[in-house]
């Protein structure tokens, strides 16, 4: 079955780490999207990539950091520049042009720093 | 900035129809209404959209007033699962224009 895969569902951080969150696309998408989300909140866009090698910030990029290398990767890494880390993170995927059922969501890591 | 409105929460009892509203009121011509639904920590999941036309599949009802300004997605029989919180979301359907999404509707399905 074609998805995204986010993993870990669950990660723990300590201040003052880095840390990579993995986002995989069996979907042959060529736009991928990381967002976070705090308690309570919508979603935060933070880095999306429209096509291999080529990526630009979204609206919260401070802190974090992204590299897409490949089709079916984009890796999202949390630097310790990332002042409040702790929230939900979630990828996405979507067919370009805009397809008739927009983004596929993974089903997210949960980062919280201790 | 804000291009959808929607209430905050609401109740609808299970097996009734669940009626969630969003004014767009800025919404420009070559724009579309989206709606997503996320399941408590799960990832949002596309519903339905539309441009002008109500629209219907197999998961609920897109009714687009004549003016488009307001727009109610419809869960005919609404069920435990339900429960989530729906977001209406406005962009065009093409070009780089992400998905914006708001503080949406959390819909509780009473039993």
């Amino acid at each position: 079955d074609g998805g995204i895969t986010q993993s870990p569902k669950y990660l723990f951080r300590k201040e003052g780490q880095n840390v990579t969150l993995s986002c995989e696309q069996n979907l042959n998408h060529d736009a991928m999207y990381w967002y976070r989300q705090d308690p309570g909140q919508g979603l935060r866009l933070i880095y999306y990539s429209q096509i291999v090698n080529d990526f630009q910030k979204g609206d919260i990029a401070e802190g974090y950091s992204v590299s897409r290398e490949k089709k079916e990767s984009f890796p999202l890494t949390v630097t310790s520049a990332q002042k409040n880390p702790t929230a939900f993170y979630l990828c996405a995927s979507s067919l370009q042009p805009w397809p008739s059922d927009g983004y596929t969501f993974g089903s997210g890591t949960r980062l919280t720093v201790v | 900035d804000a291009k959808t409105t929607q209430p905050p929460s609401m109740d609808c009892a299970e097996g009734r129809a669940a009626n969630l509203p969003c004014n767009h009121s800025t919404i420009s011509g070559n724009e579309y209404v989206y709606w997503y639904r996320q399941i408590h920590s799960q990832g949002p999941q596309y519903i339905i959209h539309g441009l002008k036309n109500n629209e219907t599949n197999e998961m609920a009802s897109l009714i687009i007033t004549e003016d488009r300004k307001s727009s109610t997605l419809i869960l005919p029989h609404a069920t435990l699962r339900d429960t989530a919180v729906y977001y209406c979301i406005v962009r065009v359907n093409f070009g780089n224009e992400k998905l914006t999404f708001g503080t949406g509707t959390r819909l509780t399905i009473i039993p």
